[in-house]
């Protein structure tokens, strides 16, 4: 089983769409997890850290199921600009990070 | 004001050459790592550095010789370049390794 597991899509969904993605840790013990966003021959950008009371940025939802050891992102109103890979990122400690291989949104006109 | 830099951003070379790449980062982080992104886009990391000291080394060939001459500083230097190093690098550091990293905009790396 990978240490961090997502669907990799692609999710294909006109705009205003509402979108969710899930990410599952192997790790019980992980801290930190995060999302990034990914666009097409560039590099990572962190979109938003995940804490355990959940957090919201704007039209981006995040939360954290420990029980269930997943993550999930909730995309609201979706935008043209919201094209790209969203990567699911645990840290399990020990300066260790595993990144997941990441789920593919396209946002349709 | 470029956060985390690498240079080169592309680098096209024959196989059984030596290549370094440098990264530089003025965040005044103490963590610092390398990244390698395949043709399948899958992120996995290399090396981790903190304080300058090596801290995770990922199964990764001896081949790769990450070098830390200060906290802003992670060089990577890679012998005997085979046609399966072709990716693209990323540098990135972090405050802590619990807090978010930033990642330099990577190196192609082409082996021809």
């Amino acid at each position: 089983r990978k240490e961090v597991e997502q669907d990799p899509g692609p999710f294909n969904v006109p705009e205003g769409a509402t979108v969710a993605f899930n990410c599952t840790y192997s790790n019980s013990a992980s801290q930190s997890f995060f999302w990034y966003r990914q666009d097409c021959r560039k590099e990572p950008k962190l979109l938003m850290s995940v804490y355990s009371s959940g957090n919201e940025d704007g039209r981006f939802t995040a939360q954290l199921n420990r029980a269930s050891q997943y993550i999930s992102l909730l995309i609201r109103d979706s935008k043209l600009s919201d094209s790209a890979t969203y990567l699911c990122v645990s840290s399990p400690g020990g300066f260790k990070t595993i990144f997941g291989a990441g789920t593919r949104l396209f946002v349709k006109a | 004001d470029t956060a985390v830099s690498q240079t080169p951003k592309y680098l096209v070379t024959q196989m059984g050459n030596d290549k370094s790449i440098k990264c530089e980062q003025n965040l005044g982080h103490d963590t610092m790592y390398w990244y390698k992104q395949d043709s399948k886009k899958f992120l996995k990391i290399m090396f981790s550095y903190n304080n300058k000291e090596l801290i995770i080394n990922e199964t990764v060939p001896n081949r790769f010789s990450p070098k830390s001459p200060d906290k802003a500083h992670l060089n990577l230097h890679i012998n005997s370049l085979e046609l399966g190093d072709s990716a693209v690098y990323f540098c990135a550091s972090s405050r802590d390794p619990n807090q978010p990293q930033h990642f330099g905009d990577g190196t192609r790396l082409s082996i021809l």
